[in-house]
C-alpha cells in the first residue's frame, strides 16, 4: 500500500463546476496535511494546509480532513481554466520511516475546460 | 515566504559526468531538502541538507551518488555523480517555513537530461 494515494486522474471538469480531489494516507498518527499545485514545467506551490478534522476554506478552495478514515480532500469551487494543473497531496509523517518528513502522493491532473 | 534561487535551470549532460546544482535562499533557514521528480511522477525526497554536518539520505539514495554540501544557513549544493540516463529528472531544492519543517517552499527546479 502506498503511503499517500490520490484518486487516479486525469480529472476533467467544465468551467464553473466543482472539482473534487481525494487523497488517502496510511500513517494513522499523521497530524499535518497539505495540498500543492504544480503547473506544467513549474515547481509545486503550497495552496492549503489542514490539521484538524472538518473543513477549512480559503477562497474557492476547501480542504476536508477525516482522520478516522485517513482521508483528505480538496474541493475547488467555480473551477477556472487557470486551475488546470497537477494537485499533489502531502502528509507529514508521525512515525516509522515517514517520521519528520513530507510524503507526496502521485498527483492528480486537473483540466478545466471552457 | 523565502525566495529560493536554483541553478542551473536546465542542463543536458553526457553519461558518466557529474553536475552540481546550487540552491541559494534569501534568508537563513534551518531545514533544506533536495527532491527528485522523475517524468510523470511525484516528488521523492533524496536527502535533508544539514548545516555543518553530513546530509541525511533517504532509502535508495547514497552519498557517493548524490553528495550534498550545506556550508551555511542560506546555501546548499547537490551533485549528481557519474550520471546515467536514469538520472534524467527534475531536481528541486526546498526549504521549510515552519518550526517542524512540514511547510515546504520549492525552488524553480533543475531539469536534467542525461544522454
Amino acid at each position: 500500500q502506498k503511503e499517500v494515494e490520490q484518486n487516479s486522474g486525469p480529472l476533467s471538469v467544465p468551467e464553473g463546476a466543482i472539482a473534487s480531489l481525494n487523497c488517502t494516507y496510511s500513517d494513522r498518527g499523521s497530524q499535518s496535511f497539505f495540498w500543492y499545485r504544480q503547473y506544467s514545467g513549474k515547481s509545486p506551490e503550497l495552496i492549503m494546509s489542514i490539521y484538524s478534522n472538518g473543513d477549512k476554506e480559503d477562497g474557492r478552495f476547501t480542504a476536508q480532513l477525516n482522520k478516522a478514515s485517513q482521508y483528505v480532500s480538496l474541493l475547488i469551487r467555480d473551477s477556472q481554466p487557470s486551475d488546470s494543473a497537477t494537485y499533489l497531496c502531502a502528509v507529514w509523517g508521525s512515525g516509522g520511516t515517514s517520521y519528520g518528513k513530507l510524503t507526496f502522493g502521485q498527483g492528480t491532473i486537473l483540466t478545466v475546460h471552457p | 515566504s523565502a525566495v529560493i534561487s536554483q541553478k542551473p535551470s536546465r542542463d543536458i549532460c553526457q553519461r558518466g559526468t557529474s553536475l552540481t546544482i546550487q540552491c541559494q535562499v534569501d534568508s537563513q533557514v534551518t531545514m533544506m531538502f533536495w527532491y527528485r521528480q522523475q517524468p510523470g511522477q511525484s516528488l521523492t525526497l533524496i536527502a535533508t541538507a544539514n548545516q555543518g554536518s553530513e546530509a541525511t539520505y533517504e532509502s535508495g539514495f547514497v552519498i557517493d551518488k548524490f553528495p550534498i554540501s550545506r556550508p551555511n544557513l542560506t546555501f546548499s549544493t547537490l551533485t549528481v555523480s557519474n550520471m546515467s540516463p536514469e538520472d534524467s529528472s527534475i531536481y528541486l531544492c526546498s526549504v521549510a517555513n515552519s518550526p517542524l519543517g512540514e511547510k515546504l517552499f520549492f525552488g524553480s527546479g533543475t531539469q536534467l537530461s542525461v544522454l
